[in-house]
């Protein structure tokens, strides 16, 4: 009964493929958040979504689009990978978007690109 | 913009020692929180504590408490009685409080082993 699940835990991709990662809560959350985390372990948020709608979205390139079929399921797509896409990629839900609801993070997507 | 600074980027313990992780953070928010995240070597990012600004008291969780100082902006972790288990990256991060969107702001981490 895992509470934020991504799929898949590793993805490894070509330069130029396009890949998307899956995310999905069964907390009952309004709020889910994509973030990046870099090689030297640096966390910075991409994307938020509401009840499906998106209410934060970093300077992300226009190869990254998230989309939001419920509030349960966040999924993130990535078109014309390069190299330095290669990090892990967090899926995130909170209560609500108020601040102080604590995020609770899935386990991680590793994609490297070769 | 809010920025958080954790200047120990790794630090070294024996086990049952008590260990005190630093963060800094620029904000001119009077509402916020701020927060304690550990990610073991399983990649998994658990959180660990929870402290609002307009609270006073330092907020505990069992072995892991903190010294919240406002005007300082300041939010260092204790770790007492350390165990292996607590071997892991240490991020701090800020959350503005209010309505609207909002998101957690990472510190670059303190990489923490406990050692037998």
């Amino acid at each position: 009964d895992t509470a934020v699940s991504q799929t898949p835990k590793y993805l490894v991709t070509q330069m130029g493929n396009d890949k998307s990662i899956k995310c999905e809560q069964n907390l009952g959350h309004d709020t889910m958040y994509w973030y990046k985390q870099d090689s030297k372990k640096f966390l910075k948020i991409m994307f938020s979504y509401n009840n499906k709608e998106l209410i934060i979205n970093e300077t992300v390139p226009n190869r990254f689009s998230p989309k939001s079929p419920d509030k349960a399921h966040l999924n993130l797509h990535i078109n014309s990978l390069e190299l330095g896409d290669s990090a892990v990629y967090f899926c995130a839900s909170s209560e609500r978007a108020l601040g102080g609801s604590p995020l609770h993070f899935g386990n991680g997507t590793r994609l490297t690109v070769t | 913009a809010q920025t958080v600074t954790q200047s120990q980027p790794e630090m070294s313990v024996q086990e049952a020692e008590t260990v005190t992780l630093s963060c800094t953070y620029d904000t001119s928010e009077n509402n916020y929180y701020l927060f304690w995240y550990k990610q073991p070597p399983s990649r998994q990012m658990i959180l660990v504590i929870r402290q609002e600004a307009y609270k006073q008291q330092n907020a505990t969780e069992n072995r892991f408490s903190v010294n919240f100082q406002k005007a300082a902006k300041s939010f260092s972790l204790k770790i007492s009685d350390s165990q292996l288990g607590d071997t892991a990256m240490y991020f701090c991060a800020f959350m503005k409080g209010g309505g609207g969107a909002q998101k957690l702001v990472f510190g670059q981490g303190t990489r923490l082993t406990i050692n037998p």
